[in-house]
């Protein structure tokens, strides 16, 4: 079945650091590619999607490009602010589904110190 | 702003009891959505609709009911709870595009005791 792999469960990094975080996927088709976000006592938020090979989607900062070859869809960021500290969640749609059955990772914890 | 509501936030239940846990919606989005989040699964799909009186089997439906009465309201059955089933509980609501946005609620803790 689809599935999508981020391989680090929990970052801590300082403030004005880089934050990278790790997305591959599999997938049957040709699916959408989102970043959601989730803060401490709320459901998760959508950030952003790309939906096509090479598109780079974009938001608050953070940005990702979909890349077909490495079926990869990595999270970055080029300084993070103690208020990014959140779980953060890759998630894969196939586009021509009647609705949005998100297939989401496992989550990545991101700690940022002050 | 898309609003998703749910209730209760918090519901501690007994083995074997029936639990309902509502979602309401003001966003008139066709699809909506129960996910539940554990450590280590990330957020897992259990049931979803496209509409009014519609309801779909997600991925891991087993122990789990779902009821779309109108387009605003879905709800979780859980007609005999049990402790596997201690988790968060997401209901979330999209407007049926493709590669839509979803909505989440704020989630209900369920403790099966």
């Amino acid at each position: 079945g689809d599935s999508v792999t981020q391989t680090e469960g929990q970052v801590a990094l300082s403030e004005e650091d880089f934050l990278t975080i790790h997305c591959n996927y599999s997938a049957s088709g040709y699916p959408a590619l989102f970043w959601y976000v989730q803060y401490p006592g709320e459901g998760p938020q959508f950030l952003f999607r790309a939906s096509r090979d090479k598109e780079k989607g974009s938001s608050r900062g953070f940005e990702a490009t979909y890349d077909k070859g490495t079926t990869s869809f990595h999270l970055r960021k080029a300084s993070v602010q103690e208020s990014d500290s959140a779980v953060y969640y890759c998630a894969l749609a196939l586009t021509n589904s009647a609705g949005n059955k998100l297939t989401f990772g496992i989550g990545t914890r991101v700690l940022v110190r002050p | 702003e898309a609003a998703v509501t749910q209730s209760p936030r918090n519901k501690v239940a007994v083995t074997g009891g029936k639990v309902t846990l509502s979602c309401n919606q003001t966003n008139n989005h066709n699809n909506m959505y129960w996910y539940r989040q554990d450590t280590g699964h990330g957020l897992r799909l259990i049931h979803y609709s496209y509409g009014a009186g519609s309801t779909e089997k997600g991925d891991i439906p087993d122990g789990y009911k779902a009821s779309r009465p109108s387009q605003e309201n879905f709800s979780l059955i859980l007609e005999l709870a049990t402790p596997s089933q201690t988790s968060v509980y997401f209901c979330a609501s999209g407007g049926g595009a493709s590669a839509e946005t979803l909505y989440f609620g704020s989630g209900t803790r369920l403790t099966v005791l």
